[in-house]
């Protein structure tokens, strides 16, 4: 099916520790665009981009790092986990950057 | 910035009966304006948005929802609920380009729905 696919779905990171966060859309999307989702706190932009090679930060972005090497794909690296960044990531992508975003279903994080 | 406010945190409605969704926005120019559903360990579905034109919007699922300019408003509603809209519900706001540069997120409304 046509979508937004996250992998992993499930992590459990020691403090200091890193990893990346893949997501991959197969619907020629330019735009892709990283949030967070903490209890209480909606979804907050970590980092965006508007088109293969491109990356530029959001509302959140420190402690993480973005690239955009293939349109279809957007990874998201935590370089040394802490606490702090405990939470369910979602990936969206969007054709013009307008309109409505898809989103996949999500990565749940947790940093011990 | 802009920036969006959900005022209810938890609404319950019973089967059958109307619901209502506020959502308060606070943007210098014309907003782009979404609403979008997130069912439990889901990601987010589009449930409709508003750019320009007229005012009442349709969107998915039987849901609509009103831009009112000079309340700074873009509530949702549906005129019978049904046990599978329990939910949490999410108001955005794009800028430039209608959203390009990232959507801005209201903290949710959880909308429960007594049998």
């Amino acid at each position: 099916n046509a979508g937004v696919t996250q992998t992993p779905k499930f992590r459990v990171l020691k403090t200091g520790q890193s990893m990346t966060l893949l997501c991959a859309q197969d619907m020629n999307h330019e735009y892709m665009y990283w949030y967070r989702q903490d209890p209480g706190m909606g979804l907050r932009l970590i980092h965006y981009s508007v088109g293969e090679g491109t990356t530029a930060k959001g509302e959140v972005p420190d402690g993480y790092n973005v690239s955009r090497l293939k349109k279809q794909n957007f990874l998201l690296g935590l370089e040394s986990a802490a606490p702090s960044q405990t939470s369910v990531y979602f990936c969206a992508s969007s054709f013009q950057g307008r309109g409505g975003y898809t989103f996949g279903s999500g990565t749940r994080l947790t940093v011990v | 910035a802009q920036s969006v406010t959900q005022p209810d945190i938890h609404i319950t409605v019973s089967e059958g009966a109307s619901l209502e969704l506020r959502c308060n926005y606070s943007y210098g120019a014309t907003p782009y304006l979404f609403w979008y559903v997130q069912s439990p360990g889901q990601g987010l579905q589009l449930l409709l948005k508003y750019f320009s034109g007229d005012t009442l919007v349709q969107g998915i699922k039987g849901f609509e929802a009103e831009f009112k300019r000079s309340q700074s408003s873009f509530n949702l509603r549906k005129p019978s609920v049904h046990w599978s809209d329990a939910a949490e519900y999410f108001c955005a706001v794009g800028a430039g380009g209608g959203g390009a540069d990232g959507l801005t997120f209201g903290k949710g409304t959880h909308l429960i729905i007594q049998p």
